[in-house]
């Protein structure tokens, strides 16, 4: 079965400080691989989504993530965070069929002024 | 584009009553997604609708919730009789049928006292 895995539950950072969010996937065949991110009180947002390609996607606010196949990972990665980036980040897989997506337990990410 | 729509926002209710919750889905999209959020559980799926046909149930807790999805347009997640357990925030998603993207609501914060 499909699992994904965020080994950092909790975060801290000061800001200006560089990310990386650990995400690893358990699945064997073709994948297409998202982060989503929740700033708090609010909905869950597409920050952004790997289908093929280039396996270093860029998305909004600054983000990029990397696919390593060979490492079943998708870690999230931004140079310089700023306090607005608090909030909980959520790594997501679906399989080729598309049917559902899984949800990695999150990332709680605390940023310090 | 209004986004997904949820009502009501906040939900508060005495434990025995029945509870319902709707979502309007994106209109186009053809894949429907409720999901639960809790601090204990985090994210959870809890059923999806593919073309207003549930797919997969298998998240749903117990007998005590149904989902329903008459049209395209309208869906609702029923809890009966509620427990003060299923506190939680009740999220609803939508998804382009053949695009992976959900696109989340602003969920239900239901509190069961």
């Amino acid at each position: 079965a499909q699992s994904v895995s965020q080994h950092n539950h909790h975060v801290i950072l000061s800001e200006a400080a560089s990310l990386e969010l650990g995400c690893n996937y358990s699945y064997g065949g073709t994948v297409n691989l998202f982060w989503y991110v929740q700033y708090p009180g609010q909905h869950l947002q597409l920050l952004l989504k790997y289908f093929s390609g280039d396996p270093l996607v860029k998305g909004i606010k600054g983000f990029e993530a990397e696919f390593i196949k060979s490492k079943f990972s998708f870690n999230l990665r931004k140079p310089s965070v700023q306090w607005s980036d608090t909030a909980e980040y959520f790594c997501a897989v679906t399989d080729s069929s598309a049917s559902k997506i899984i949800f990695g337990s999150g990332t709680r990410l605390s940023i310090r002024p | 584009d209004a986004g997904v729509i949820q009502s009501p926002r906040h939900e508060v209710t005495e434990m025995g009553q029945e509870v319902t919750l709707r979502c309007k889905p994106i209109s186009g999209h053809n894949s429907l997604f409720w999901y639960r959020q809790t601090m204990m559980r985090g994210l959870e799926l809890l059923i999806y609708f593919n073309n207003n046909v549930p797919i997969d149930d298998s998240g749903m807790p117990e007998d005590r919730f149904s989902a329903k999805m008459p049209n395209a347009s309208f869906s609702t997640l029923k809890i009966q009789p509620s427990e003060p357990r299923d506190s939680a925030v009740y999220f609803c998603a939508s998804r382009p049928q053949q695009v992976d993207t959900q696109y989340f609501g602003p969920g239900t914060r239901l509190t069961v006292l």
